[in-house]
């Protein structure tokens, strides 16, 4: 078993409608990342968590560190933020910023 | 400010041989790291570099490589060459070793035939 799974794996959405993505993981953690990954590769840091909720324009990230459990929400989706969506895990200890287990993947795309 | 940079962006080679790659950092940042991304593996840490010394290494063999220099550029080398090898070859760069933020390249694509 993977230590970070990310649901769905695949999501088809219209134009409008309120999506979201679900990492649960199974090591302690110090923070929690969100990644955005467009086709042909390039990656945007979206969030970094280690506790609560974070909003940036129509993206909310929450995390339950009890639960180990995050979500990402996306609002009034549009067919621009169809891309792959990864969570990332900073484990307990880890001194290094960068050393992060990623899940899979959420592969999103939005038709208009 | 330019973002972080990779050369070259694709990049065909045969078994055997040995590849290098470059990432150039955001200005003012004096980390980068290193992913590789395969469709089985997903992304995988491989290393991180900070002030030209090479502060942490994932769990991948000794024929992946990587220096930092002293302007915060750095090179990734993988010899004798496997099909495996084949990949996205992520570099990110932040201002310190912790808890900030990370600026992805655009990759360098590998394929080992």
């Amino acid at each position: 078993k993977n230590e970070v799974e990310q649901s769905p794996q695949n999501l088809t959405a219209q134009e409008g409608e309120f999506i979201t993505i679900n990492c649960s993981y199974s090591v302690g953690i110090s923070a929690l990342h969100w990644l955005q990954q467009h086709p042909g590769g390039g990656i945007v840091s979206l969030f970094m968590l280690s506790s609560g909720k974070k909003k940036h324009g129509r993206l909310i990230a929450t995390i339950n560190i009890q639960e180990k459990h995050s979500s990402l929400h996306i609002t009034a989706s549009h067919p621009r933020d169809s891309a792959v969506y990864i969570c990332a895990v900073r484990r307990v200890g880890e001194t290094s910023g960068s050393r992060l287990t990623f899940g899979e993947g959420t592969q999103l795309t939005v038709n208009p | 400010k330019a973002g972080v940079t990779q050369t070259p962006r694709y990049l065909i080679k045969t078994r055997g041989q040995q590849v290098t790659l470059s990432c150039s950092p955001i200005s003012g940042h004096r980390s980068v790291s290193w992913y590789q991304q395969t469709p089985g593996q997903g992304l995988q840490f491989l290393f991180e570099y900070f002030s030209e010394t090479q502060r942490n290494k994932g769990n991948f063999p000794g024929r992946f490589s990587g220096r930092q220099f002293s302007n915060s550029r750095s090179e990734m080398n993988v010899s004798t060459l496997e099909l495996g090898d084949s990949a996205l070859y992520l570099c990110a760069s932040s201002m310190g070793l912790t808890y900030n933020e990370q600026f992805f390249g655009p990759g360098t694509r590998l394929t080992v035939l």
